[in-house]
């Protein structure tokens, strides 16, 4: 079964740093990939997915991510943090012959003023 | 406007009792699933259906029980032999049904169950 590995459960950055959250996934066959981000005590917001063509993906709130076949890998980035980013963030992958999504374990952002 | 609407927000359990949290959907999905969300754990899979009547066992569906009589709804039972039953369960819903997994999953804003 496909599974989601992501590095590091807490980030810190500083605001208008870089964001880097790190996600590898496995998968038998060409994966589904997403971002999801939770705001405590709330559920999952879709940041951005990718399922086939470009692997460079734009999302919401100026994330983006890009996958990559030969490093099994999902990371997300953007350029510079905001406070509002601070928030819980998912990767899921999801595979063709079924329907069911498997997440991290999450990576918790911490945004310092 | 449509969406997932998960009830009770907050639910209080004698140890011994069954619970059944409530998972309410009006998109249309064929696709429904429940996980359960514990700190530092990320979200683990217990049931989901791809259609309804029908239903399968995600990774940790020991202690738990669903029904999809319809297709808006995916009831969760929490039986008393699940043991550590204090958690944060969310509700998900997605378009398609078998075959196809590019969809993404909407979320309901989740139940907290807590055992006292």
């Amino acid at each position: 079964a496909q599974s989601v590995t992501q590095l590091g459960s807490h980030v810190s950055v500083s605001e208008g740093a870089l964001v880097l959250l790190r996600c590898n996934y496995s998968s038998s066959v060409p994966p589904y990939l997403f971002w999801y981000v939770q705001y405590p005590n709330q559920g999952l917001q879709l940041l951005l997915k990718y399922t086939t063509g470009a692997t460079l993906v734009k999302g919401i709130n100026g994330f983006e991510a890009e996958f990559k076949k030969s490093e099994t890998s999902f990371h997300l980035t953007k350029p510079s943090a905001h406070m509002s980013d601070a928030a819980e963030y998912f990767c899921a992958v999801s595979e063709g012959n079924n329907n069911d999504m498997r997440f991290g374990a999450g990576t918790r952002l911490t945004v310092k003023p | 406007d449509g969406g997932i609407t998960q009830s009770p927000k907050y639910l209080f359990r004698k140890e011994g009792q069954n619970v059944t949290l409530s998972c309410e959907q009006n998109l249309n999905h064929d696709a429904m699933y429940w996980y359960r969300q514990d700190p530092g754990q990320g979200l683990r899979l217990i049931y989901y259906s791809q259609i309804v009547n029908d239903f399968q066992k995600g990774d940790i569906a020991e202690g738990y029980s669903v029904s999809r009589e319809k297709k808006e709804s995916f009831p969760l039972t929490v039986t008393s032999a699940q043991k550590n039953p204090t958690a944060f369960y969310l509700c998900a819903s997605s378009l398609p049904g078998q075959g196809f997994s590019g969809a993404e999953a909407f979320f309901g804003q989740g139940t907290r169950l807590t055992v006292v």
